[in-house]
């Protein structure tokens, strides 16, 4: 257990619905990020949040959005989904000092839009 | 803009074979990660090298990095079917906290 954790594990719904995909970060972390990851692909950053202020954005769709709420707690919401959306989806989180020990991932969540 | 490059994306070798996996990136930095990541699975933090010169050694892997070359290497050595995973190096970008994240490279070892 990576302490970041993620739910759901899994999730299929219809194109066109919402989702919410949840990260909790490891404790006493401050930032959180969320990464996209397709099939045999690489990580696409989507989007940072530092102590609940957005910090950096990826290439995350206008049809994606994220918080991360005062419990440090962070949610990404995609909707208006399309197949082209099923992929893993990973939080990572890190403390101050993440150069020194960089992210720690959560197990993800699969989306599977059908 | 920091860029981050791997080679190779793939590699199938043999048990028992030595071969390294190459990161280059584009601007300085003195900080270096190498996560590991088996199909389906979350990414797992394997060397973090945070200095010129810092050699990481665990098992059978060992890494290494050249802040003046901009590069670093993992070293397989000896190979075994459980190295079998897709392998990422990232860099860390002091101009906003993030690492930049090369496209990984698939490892098959086979038997």
């Amino acid at each position: 257990d990576s302490g970041v954790t993620q739910t759901p594990k899994h999730l299929i719904t219809a194109t066109g619905q919402r989702v919410t995909l949840r990260c909790s970060p490891r404790s006493g972390d401050l930032s959180v990020y969320w990464y996209q990851q397709s099939l045999d692909q690489g990580l696409q950053f989507l989007i940072q949040y530092y102590n609940g202020e957005e910090r950096a954005k990826g290439n995350i769709l206008e049809r994606f959005s994220a918080q991360q709420f005062p419990d440090l707690h962070s949610e990404l919401n995609l909707s208006s989904l399309e197949l082209g959306d099923s992929a893993l989806y990973f939080c990572a989180s890190s403390a101050q000092g993440a150069r020194v020990s960089g992210y720690t991932f959560g197990s993800g969540t699969r989306l599977t839009v059908v | 803009e920091l860029k981050v490059e791997q080679n190779p994306l793939f590699l199938s070798m043999q048990e028992g074979k030595n071969y390294t996996i190459y990161c280059n990136y584009s601007t300085t930095s003195d900080r270096l990660y190498w996560y590991r990541q088996d199909p389906g699975k979350s990414l797992e933090s394997l060397f973090v090298l945070l200095s010129n010169g810092a050699v990481k050694q665990e098992g059978r892997l060992m890494a290494s990095l050249d802040t003046k070359a901009r590069l670093s290497t993992l070293h397989i050595t000896a190979a075994v079917h459980d190295l079998s995973a897709t392998y990422f190096c990232a860099v860390f970008m002091d101009s906003n906290y993030q690492l930049i994240w090369g496209a990984g490279t698939k490892l098959i070892i086979k038997p």
